[in-house]
């Protein structure tokens, strides 16, 4: 496997479900971002991990739980969501973030929550 | 703060002519710009970037952009479309600590 893998690539769940999304990164990367994609909306950043610590998180409703418990896996806890939580997850990785960015990101191709 | 504006959420070429993709960045200090594309189905790709080098940046797939500080500019070029490059398109900001900024994206239609 090369690159960022993201699994499942798509899920649906009830709104009182728990489910969690997997990213895994192997580039050797020391920090790992997800991203929620809407449609007719700009990407928007939910959480940001440097050297497997939290070091961004943009306002996210507590539905949505990040563990990052090594630098090359992440994952996004979901529970209780809802309807308007339908949307894609992305998962980048960048060699590190802070002090001498900017770096590029890579990215994984997403998973399709959809929450009924 | 930083932002971007794309200013077309829409553009269609037709095969084997020139792709112009524009987009206006606001910024307090010289940024770092991208360009992103996201074919149907899958992740983002990095096409190209601008770290304040050479202000002309040549990128994958025979796409270009120029950084233009006067005009706040920093539009994506081909000099002739092919059918594969159908996709979204997104310019992006990144601010100092490395968070990037999208801009809502452009689709590019190729027509045969």
């Amino acid at each position: 496997e090369t690159g960022v893998t993201q699994t499942p690539r798509h899920l649906v769940m009830g709104m009182t479900n728990k489910k969690s999304l997997k990213c895994e990164q192997h580039l050797g990367h020391n920090a790992m971002y997800w991203y929620k994609q809407s449609a007719k909306k700009p990407l928007e950043l939910m959480f940001v991990y440097s050297l497997e610590e939290r070091v961004e998180n943009n306002s996210v409703p507590s539905r949505f739980s990040p563990e990052c418990p090594n630098s090359s896996h992440l994952f996004l806890h979901l529970h209780t969501l809802q309807p308007e939580d339908s949307a894609l997850y992305l998962c980048a990785s960048s060699q590190d973030y802070g002090a001498g960015a900017p770096y590029e990101q890579y990215f994984g191709p997403g998973t399709r929550l959809t929450v009924t | 703060a930083q932002s971007v504006t794309q200013l077309d959420s829409h553009v269609s070429v037709s095969e084997g002519t020139p792709v112009l993709l524009r987009c206006n960045y606001s910024s307090s200090y010289s940024p770092s710009l991208f360009w992103y594309v996201q074919h149907p189905n899958k992740g983002l790709q990095l096409l190209l970037k601008y770290t304040s080098a050479a202000t002309l940046v040549k990128g994958i797939n025979g796409f270009e952009a120029e950084f233009k500080k006067s005009e706040t500019s920093f539009h994506l070029t081909k000099p002739s479309a092919h059918m594969s490059d159908a996709a979204e398109y997104f310019c992006v900001v990144s601010d100092r600590r490395g968070k990037l900024i999208f801009g809502q994206g452009t689709e590019l239609s190729v027509k045969p």
